[in-house]
């Protein structure tokens, strides 16, 4: 099974306008973190946003936050307000506690802000 | 600067010339790894060591090899290209996680662009 589910190849925003990135996770470790990272056409990979899976908040910095549902094993980002440099391929990660310590990305999603 | 450092950033290469691409970390991270990135699959992991000479197989091994003799060395070797091997190469490295993953997320360089021909 896929340990980590972006069902939206592409999307488009209209400028100024939130957005909701989706991802699904599968685990059984009850220790994870899952990540968000944007990866601009310059190609660099930038982190965004980290929760942790035994926080009881949704994790927020800046303009991006994290909608964390632990039952449905859903992380999606919200981004609120979008710019067109928000323009960018968004991946969506896990990280599991287990002593592997393992990453697993998304086949991520890519953003475009329409002026 | 905390920074992860790949070379080459741009590779052409023939069919089966080895070649090795490097990655560097000056963050005293233990945990290392190198991803593929392909148009539709995302990042798949390819290796990843845990700390120095502790490695181990991701989800596309095949073809490649790595090496960890030192903590903030992890190259990746390519001892036979074939053009399926054409792909963006990310080099990430992070801290194990304690009690926490918080401050765990990794770090990547720049990423190569491997062409086989």
């Amino acid at each position: 099974a896929q340990k980590i589910t972006q069902t939206q190849p592409g999307m488009f925003v209209q400028e100024k306008e939130a957005v909701t990135l989706d991802c699904t996770y599968d685990t059984s470790d009850p220790s994870y973190g899952l990540f968000w990272y944007k990866q601009p056409s310059s190609g660099e990979m930038i982190f965004l946003i980290y929760q942790g899976s035994y926080d009881q908040q949704n994790a927020t910095e800046g303009r991006y936050s994290l909608n964390f549902q632990k039952a449905r094993k859903s992380a999606n980002l919200v981004i609120s307000a979008s710019q067109l440099g928000d323009s960018a391929m968004y991946f969506c990660a896990m990280r599991e506690g287990s002593i592997f310590n393992k990453f697993y990305f998304g086949s991520g999603t890519k953003l475009n802000v329409k002026p | 600067e905390a920074q992860v450092t790949q070379n080459p950033r741009y590779l052409i290469t023939v069919t089966g010339k080895k070649l090795t691409v490097t990655c560097s970390q000056n963050m005293n991270h233990e945990y290392m790894s190198w991803y593929r990135q392909d148009p539709g699959l995302g990042l798949r992991q390819i290796y990843y060591s845990m700390n120095v000479e502790v490695t181990d197989k991701g989800d596309v091994p095949e073809g490649y090899k790595v090496s960890r003799k030192e903590k903030r060395n992890f190259p990746l070797i390519l001892e036979s290209p074939s053009p399926n091997q054409t792909s963006l190469y990310f080099c990430a490295s992070s801290r194990r996680s304690g009690n926490s993953m918080s401050g765990t997320e990794a770090f990547f360089g720049q990423g190569t662009r491997l062409t086989v021909v």
